[in-house]
């Protein structure tokens, strides 16, 4: 079935430092996908999303590329700050209009 | 532009009791969602509305759990009897269209006991 792989599950680095979380995806007809941040007690707040005919996408400190050969995508957080701990979720929308969630990594940025 | 409400925020019930979860989307979002997210896990979706009609209920366990969109507006997800592995948070999301990014509520935590 269409399943969403997430790696690492669980992240460390130091402030300043860069994050960098991968998914990879089973829906080759898969075509839009996003990326959410939830913090605790909150629902997940999408921060960026990349479409199926983009390879990179840039908002800041935060970019997300996509390979869809590999059928992978990747997002990368830099110069991270405190404000950035939180689980985030990448997530793959299928060809039949389902978002399909990967299982999250919870990401600590050490002061 | 106000968000997604969800109501109520916790709730706390004995198994095969029953219970009900309430969602007001964004005014104006035709797709409506409703996703169980186990501790630790991500969200899941249980049941995706396009104005009032269901277009996906393949992850519902239609034995225990129903949902309706009257008017295609407000939705109520409903859970009779609970069991205990129903315990988890209730996400509701919206958005303008299938196609389109996903605003999430805050959920409804739910424990059964």
């Amino acid at each position: 079935g269409e399943n969403v792989e997430q790696h690492p599950s669980t992240l460390s680095v130091q402030e300043g430092d860069s994050a960098v979380i991968k998914c990879t995806y089973s829906d080759s007809a898969s075509n839009y996908f996003p990326w959410y941040k939830q913090e605790l007690g909150k629902g997940p707040q999408l921060i960026i999303d990349i479409r199926s005919n983009v390879g990179e996408k840039k908002d800041q400190r935060i970019a997300v590329t996509l390979n869809k050969t590999a059928k992978h995508f990747s997002l990368h957080i830099t110069e991270t700050q405190p404000e950035d701990s939180a689980v985030y979720f990448c997530a793959a929308h299928t060809g039949g209009f389902k978002t399909i969630f990967g299982a999250g990594t919870r990401l600590f940025v050490k002061a | 532009e106000a968000g997604v409400a969800q109501s109520p925020r916790y709730k706390i019930i004995e198994k095969r009791q029953s219970v009900a979860f309430w969602c007001n989307p964004i005014s104006g979002h035709a797709t409506l969602y409703w996703y169980q997210q186990i501790l630790g896990q991500g969200p899941k979706l249980l049941i995706q509305f396009q104005n009032n009609g269901v277009v996906d209920d393949s992850q519902l366990p239609k034995d225990r759990f129903s949902a309706e969109r009257l008017k295609g507006v407000d939705s109520t997800l409903k859970i009779q009897p609970a069991k205990l592995e129903d315990s988890a948070v209730y996400l509701c999301a919206s958005s303008f269209h299938r196609d389109y990014e996903q605003y999430f509520g805050p959920g409804t935590r739910l424990t059964v006991t």
